[in-house]
């Protein structure tokens, strides 16, 4: 119940187009659903959050899609540029406790 | 606003040696994280401080692992002895209150020979 699984592990994408990360739960009690990109040599940074009483936020390009009752949010990246080539995580919570992150998506945005 | 320091950014040791790490949060954050990431794995949560006082080490395997806090700034996590599993890179992490906004240093990568 503790699991965050996400997919898919790594993704190939063309410069402008639409990089889209799952992560799914099981735990209900989870509250705050973060994601964070990280560069290799460098530690995790977070990108964007979401808190389960709004379905979607956006933040410039990236933007949050939260389904409740299917117990699953994903990371779509519009207009993907080469810098934004990293490995990004998905992570949740429940009432400020620790963070349980998934496995990673290593993501390629090809020039 | 000065980040997460860590030191030293690389460690290569033999098993069953001892090694230690440093970590000095973002001034004034109460919350200080310790993480393991194994390659190709999310951090997974060793040890998280609010101030001086433990508040989870639910993962930290205390046969050999260790850390402190002191005067609730800088921290310290020891591994005595190395196993080759612990290869690893060893991150942490500050918060100012909870858990929701957390900083990470730049990670010390472990390798246990």
């Amino acid at each position: 119940q503790q699991q965050v699984k996400q997919s898919p592990q790594s993704l190939i994408v063309q410069k402008g187009g639409i990089s889209i990360i799952n992560c799914a739960y099981e735990n209900t009690a989870f509250d705050y659903f973060p994601w964070y990109q990280q560069f290799p040599g460098k530690g995790p940074a977070l990108l964007i959050a979401i808190r389960p009483d709004v379905s979607e936020k956006k933040e410039g390009r990236f933007t949050i899609s939260f389904n409740k009752s299917a117990k699953q949010f994903s990371l779509h990246i519009m207009d993907s540029q080469p810098g934004d080539s990293a490995t990004y995580f998905c992570a949740a919570s429940k009432r400020a406790n620790k963070l349980i992150f998934g496995t990673g998506t290593l993501l390629a945005v090809q020039p | 606003e000065a980040g997460v320091a860590q030191s030293p950014r690389y460690k290569i040791i033999e098993k069953r040696q001892s090694v230690a790490f440093w970590c000095n949060p973002i001034s004034g954050h109460a919350t200080l994280y310790w993480y393991q990431q194994i390659l190709g794995q999310g951090p997974k949560l060793l040890i998280q401080f609010q101030n001086n006082g433990v508040v989870d080490d639910s993962q930290l395997p205390k046969d050999r692992f260790s850390a402190e806090r002191l005067k609730g700034v800088d921290s310290t996590l020891k591994i005595q002895p190395a196993k080759l599993e612990d290869s690893a890179v060893y991150l942490c992490a500050s918060s100012q209150w909870t858990v929701d906004e957390q900083y990470f240093g730049p990670g010390t990568r472990l390798t246990v020979t």
